[in-house]
């Protein structure tokens, strides 16, 4: 099973309200990344964090990465609804070499 | 280079027929990724190559799924004896190779093969 939980599964926004997603593993992550999945779409690369307590902007998008290096938020500011779609959290469990994604929160941006 | 090419993009199969699916990645990535992805979970790792070698294979893998990377190119996964089980999106994914310590390149995915067995 999966390592990586994202909670919520599900989140159903206003059009111009805030929304949040957090990651949470079971073992400390050498590094996290995100991902937006599009209905229908594959995976798409956000952004990468590698150090504890990194904060990182893109636009409306604020990424932080927690000071244990097992938790992660991405915060999205006034969405719209471009912003639809499911986000990945996905890192490198210990020494691995390959990512493990979360389970994903789907987000939905309504009118 | 246009991205990830995956092929077919959709494949309906009877159980216990073999299948086999291809991935063209970037042509500068030496690193090369197999996900599979059910409805409402993330992509769960399969199996992955640098260059042409197969470095790490899921646990939960049977040995009816078997991946190839002749050359260090493209790469094909076979399913044997498909169960329905196997049902789901196969996602192909590249990468360069990952720097020193802990950081890494983000992937890029194909737009998958979505397998049906009925």
């Amino acid at each position: 099973g999966q390592q990586v939980m994202q909670i919520p599964q599900y989140q159903h926004v206003q059009e111009g309200e805030d929304f949040t997603t957090y990651c949470n593993s079971s073992t400390t992550l050498s590094n996290i990344q995100w991902y937006k999945q599009r209905p229908g779409g594959h995976p798409v690369f956000l952004i990468q964090l590698v150090k504890s307590g990194e904060v990182k902007k893109q636009k409306r998008l604020t990424f932080q990465f927690g000071e244990a290096k097992k938790n992660s938020s991405l915060h999205i500011t006034a969405t719209q609804t471009t912003d639809v779609g499911t986000y990945f959290c996905a890192g490198r469990l210990g020494g691995g070499n390959k990512l493990t994604f979360g389970t994903g929160t789907q987000l939905k941006v309504e009118l | 280079d246009t991205g990830v090419s995956q092929d077919p993009r959709h494949k309906i199969t009877k159980r216990g027929q073999n299948v086999t699916f291809r991935c063209d990645p970037i042509s500068e990535h030496n690193r090369l990724y197999w996900y599979r992805q059910t409805l409402g979970q993330g992509p769960e790792f399969l199996t992955y190559f640098q260059n042409e070698a197969q470095l790490e294979k899921s646990r939960l893998l049977s040995d009816r799924f078997s991946a190839e990377r002749p050359k260090g190119s493209f790469s094909t996964l076979e399913i044997q004896r498909t169960e329905q089980g196997d049902s789901a999106m196969y996602l192909c994914a590249s990468s360069p190779r990952p720097g020193t310590g802990t950081w890494d390149y983000g992937y890029t995915f194909g737009s998958g093969t979505r397998l049906t067995v009925v």
